[in-house]
């Protein structure tokens, strides 16, 4: 089983609202990611969480904030987003992260859009 | 900075049709190189290429990793409109934790098989 869920599939917010991103696995994998996709470009890395501990913040805003309250959920805490932060937003995880054969699986993401 | 190529941009065939899919490479200490196609959603995993010369193959899907040359390519025959999708090639960079690592897309492939 290489699946990864995330909730929601969409999210419409204002500007001013509170929201967060919800991900999860069971696959016992040890580092987990929030990865932001524009629409015909790539996914670029936000954050990555190893061992439960915050590894990388990609110099991503403060609007951002994430969460791994255990090793199989990760969240997105979005608050005061800009327009531009509309895009899809993508979880990934990994077996342990630092290995050269680790492989990244990722989930179908929530498209988020902000008015 | 690792740098990840890939060539065309778009790209249109019939069905029945095989394609090759390019992804030039420029890392330092390199690793692996993965392949994932992304339909609407989540970039599905398709393949891992550690060592040169070998070729990872599923179904109608194949690619082979040339590490003098530094790139790969991705080879799908008898192309069906279901392998219409963005491709992605990706360098996976182990972060300075050691227990992490950063996914760095190449542009990504567009494909549209026709009836």
């Amino acid at each position: 089983d290489t699946e990864v869920t995330q909730t929601p599939k969409h999210l419409v917010m204002g500007m001013t609202n509170k929201k967060s991103l919800k991900c999860e696995q069971h696959m016992g994998h040890r580092a987990m990611y929030w990865y932001k996709q524009k629409a015909k470009k790539p996914p670029e890395l936000m954050f990555v969480y190893s061992y439960e501990k915050l590894s990388i913040n990609e110099s991503v805003p403060s609007r951002f904030s994430p969460e791994c309250p255990n090793s199989s959920l990760l969240n997105l805490h979005l608050h005061a987003l800009q327009p531009e932060d509309s895009a899809l937003y993508l979880c990934a995880s990994s077996q342990e992260g630092g290995q050269a054969t680790d492989t990244q699986y990722f989930g179908p993401g929530t498209r988020l859009t902000v008015l | 900075e690792d740098k990840v190529v890939q060539s065309p941009l778009s790209l249109v065939v019939h069905e029945g049709d095989t394609v090759t899919l390019n992804c030039s490479y420029e890392v330092t200490n390199f690793r692996s190189l993965l392949w994932y196609k992304q339909e609407k959603k989540a970039p599905t995993f398709l393949f891992m290429l550690t060592s040169s010369g070998i070729e990872k193959k599923s179904g109608r899907l194949s690619s082979i990793l040339d590490k003098k040359e530094l790139f790969s390519i991705l080879n799908i025959t008898a192309t069906q409109t279901g392998d219409s999708a963005v491709y992605l090639c990706a360098d996976p960079i182990s972060l300075n934790t050691g227990t992490a690592s950063k996914l760095t897309f190449g542009t990504g492939t567009r494909l549209q098989v026709t009836l």
